[in-house]
C-alpha cells in the first residue's frame, strides 16, 4: 500500500526544537520531488519546505527564514525536517506531501506541532 | 506568488442537488510543457487532504465520477453533480505550475 506516515510532533517551548520524520511505503522517496505543508488551527493549507526529487535542491517558504531544514534518508525511505528557534505560530499539523502529476498526489495523516509555554 | 481566489468560501447544499466551486488564479497555470497544473482537494472533517482532480480536469483513482473539474488559463471550477453527505467538508485548489505551490483559502460545503 502507497503511504506517508509522520511522526515527531509534541508539545515544545518557543525557541525549542524538533524534528519530524515522514516514513514512506510503497513508492521511494528518491523519484519524486516531496514537500512539507502545514495547517494551523482552523485555518487552510501552507506550504513550508521543498526538496527536489534528485536531493539536491531544497526550497523554504518565507517565513520559515533559515529556522528549518528539510532532508532526506533513501536508505530508510524517511523524509525529514528540522525546526528549530520555534513560535507560537507554528503551532499546526505539518503534512509530509508526495508531488505527483503536477500536484500534491498524496498526503500523510499529519502530526501535530504545539509551540507554547 | 501566484494567488489564488476560490469563491463562494461558504456553500451550503441541499442533498441530491448540484454544486459549483470557482478558482481564479493571479496567473496564467498553463506549465512550460504544455499542460496546467491545478488539482482539486478535498478534506473531511479531522482528515488529511485528499487529491480529486489533477491538471484540471483529471479524476484521481477512487474517486466518484460525480466530481469534475474544467476551465483553462486561470479560471477553473469544481463541479458535484449531485452531492451526498460523504462530500461534507472543505475544497481547496492547489497550483503546482509556478513556485512555490499555493492554495485557494478552501470552500466549506455543507449539507442545508
Amino acid at each position: 500500500e502507497v503511504q506517508l506516515e509522520e511522526s515527531g510532533g509534541g508539545l515544545v517551548q518557543p525557541g525549542g526544537s524538533l524534528r519530524l520524520s515522514c516514513s514512506a511505503s510503497g513508492f521511494t522517496i528518491s523519484r519524486h520531488s516531496m514537500h512539507w505543508v502545514r495547517q494551523a488551527p482552523g485555518k487552510g493549507l501552507e506550504y513550508v519546505s521543498a526538496i527536489h526529487y534528485d536531493g539536491r535542491n531544497t526550497y523554504y517558504a518565507d517565513f520559515v527564514q533559515g529556522r528549518f531544514t528539510i532532508s532526506r534518508d533513501i536508505s530508510k525511505n524517511t523524509l525529514y525536517l528540522q525546526m528549530s528557534s520555534l513560535r507560537v505560530e507554528d503551532t499546526a499539523v505539518y503534512f509530509c506531501v508526495q508531488v505527483s502529476e503536477g500536484g500534491y498526489g498524496l498526503w500523510g495523516q499529519g502530526t501535530t506541532v504545539t509551540v507554547s509555554s | 506568488d501566484v494567488v489564488m481566489t476560490q469563491s463562494p468560501l461558504s456553500l451550503p447544499v441541499t442533498l441530491g442537488q448540484p454544486a459549483s466551486i470557482s478558482c481564479r488564479s493571479s496567473h496564467s497555470l498553463v506549465y512550460s510543457d504544455g499542460s496546467t497544473l491545478l488539482n482539486w482537494f478535498q478534506q473531511r472533517p479531522g482528515q488529511s487532504p485528499r487529491r480529486l482532480i489533477y491538471k484540471v480536469s483529471n479524476r484521481d483513482s477512487g474517486v466518484p465520477d460525480r466530481f469534475s473539474g474544467s476551465g483553462s488559463g486561470t479560471d477553473f471550477t469544481l463541479r458535484i453533480s449531485r452531492v451526498e453527505a460523504e462530500d461534507v467538508g472543505v475544497y481547496y485548489c492547489i497550483q503546482g505550475s509556478h513556485w512555490p505551490f499555493t492554495f485557494g483559502q478552501g470552500t466549506k460545503l455543507e449539507i442545508k
